[in-house]
């Protein structure tokens, strides 16, 4: 399967600032997605990325909060703007390989962020 | 809305007990479904998929599927310690490629 790293591991920032997430992998991919798992809670899908297009984000989310870029087909950032309190989370960046008809989606380490 | 719903638990299972894991979804049209496990402080792990009626077995793992009934489930035999994580059903969406994630079972096997 994909190797995918994620960058920083953690953080912890002021509200009213922003903080990009990096996600690298190891392979080409068609389709990346970021995902946001909050304290206690499961996977919550914040959008798709797919290369040379804009993100398609989920009810919910917006792209003036969580910008995406995706500028070729092993790399995507995903920033978290203006943010507050409500946004420490986890944030996952995951992407989907299809192998012989088989389609399955991996998860990269996660970003935990805090936001005081 | 679409959605997947699974028992929060935690589930208990004595060491070398069978563990059954239960999910169901609302999207009748769905043919993809996973189940991850996740450890606490850790992102989620694929440990199975299945696309057919039936069941489908992998080591200690077993999926199962019922379309019909829109059922999910994930049998551990010889629970170890180390299968004490949190289980995530998964299902991917018959009119998207997205998948959809249960709220997860927190699974614990007791010595």
């Amino acid at each position: 399967s994909a190797v995918i790293s994620q960058k920083p591991s953690r953080d912890i920032c002021q509200r009213g600032t922003s903080l990009t997430i990096q996600c690298q992998v190891d392979s080409q991919v068609t389709m990346m997605f970021w995902y946001r798992q909050q304290p206690g809670q499961s996977l919550t899908l914040i959008a798709t990325a797919n290369q040379g297009s804009e993100a398609t984000y989920e009810s919910g989310f917006v792209i003036d909060k969580f910008p995406i870029s995706r500028p070729n087909l092993t790399f995507s950032t995903l920033t978290v703007s203006n943010m507050s309190p409500e946004d420490s989370s986890i944030y996952l960046c995951s992407v989907e390989e299809t192998r012989k008809g088989v389609y399955e989606q991996y998860f990269g380490p996660g970003t935990r962020l805090t936001v005081t | 809305q679409k959605e997947v719903e699974q028992n929060s638990g935690p589930l208990s299972v004595p060491e070398g007990a069978i563990a059954s894991l239960n999910c169901t979804y609302s999207d009748r049209g769905s043919q993809s479904f996973f189940w991850y496990r996740q450890y606490s402080g850790k992102s989620p792990e694929l440990i199975m998929f299945i696309y057919s009626n039936g069941d489908k077995e992998d080591g200690r793992f077993t999926a199962q599927l019922n379309k019909a009934s829109q059922y999910v489930s994930l049998l551990i035999r010889d629970s170890q310690p180390s299968d004490s994580a949190t289980y995530l059903c998964a299902v991917m969406e018959s009119s998207a490629s997205k998948i959809i994630f249960g709220s997860g079972t927190r699974l614990s096997i007791r010595p």
